[in-house]
């Protein structure tokens, strides 16, 4: 079974930084492409960033770009999100998720619970 | 960017009804698109891809249609658990937007 499990998420003052974690288990990681999209009440579902299963190429949304930085560790099966110089506009729940094929087809078939992350002084 | 538009961004329906969801693409992704539903306080769930291809597991009364700029989700025989919010995004190219979200309500 696919399990996806975000960790690191907590309220953080503007300026800050912080780095999400999301262990992977049921499936072989190496193999697929990563994915962290947020959600906020106004903006709905955001597309932050994602990573090829070789983590040769990352990709970013330019809302994020030069802030976050994507990587994943293949010996503990795990996906990072390095969060620095947050904004308020950063607040969000961010979740990890799965491509649901080998390559980067960004078609996520396994998303985890998700972490809150708040930015405010 | 490549935005997507869904309508209706609500939606009453009832148990039994059939129901239609369109969303559209500011320019054409081919038949790269995909359908997610959410429950609150829960993480998306995967439905469909390329437009018309039922993830395993997902009850055959969801089916999707379309390509290039025009795509559609349809629930035949709506069942209490699929009063949720329905997203449509591409996955044509990066950025690999979302629609904004259509609420199918009771």
């Amino acid at each position: 079974e696919v399990q996806l499990l975000e960790s690191g998420g907590s309220l953080i003052q503007p300026g800050g930084s912080l780095r999400l974690s999301c262990e992977a288990s049921g499936f072989t990681f190496r193999s697929y492409a990563m994915t962290w999209v947020r959600q906020t009440p106004g903006k709905g579902l955001e597309w932050v960033s994602t990573i090829s299963g070789s983590a040769t190429s990352t990709y970013y949304a330019d809302s994020v770009k030069g802030r976050f930085t994507i990587s994943r560790d293949k010996s503990k099966n795990t996906l990072y999100l390095q969060m620095n110089s947050l904004r308020a506009e950063d607040t969000a729940v961010y979740y990890c998720a799965k491509d649901r094929a080998s390559g980067l087809v960004a078609t996520f078939d396994y998303w985890g619970q998700g972490t809150l992350v708040t930015v405010s002084s | 960017d490549i935005q997507m538009t869904q309508s209706p961004s609500s939606l009453s329906a009832s148990v039994g009804d059939r129901v239609t969801i369109t969303c559209r693409a500011s320019q054409s992704v081919s038949s790269y698109l995909n359908w997610y539903q959410q429950k609150p306080g829960k993480a998306p769930k995967f439905l469909i891809y390329a437009a018309s291809s039922l993830q395993s597991g997902v009850p055959s009364r969801f089916s999707g249609s379309g390509s290039g700029t025009e795509f559609s989700l349809t629930i035949t025989s709506l069942q209490p658990e699929d009063f949720a919010t329905y997203y449509c995004q591409q996955s044509y190219s990066n950025p690999y937007t979302f629609g904004q979200g259509t609420k199918l309500e009771i």
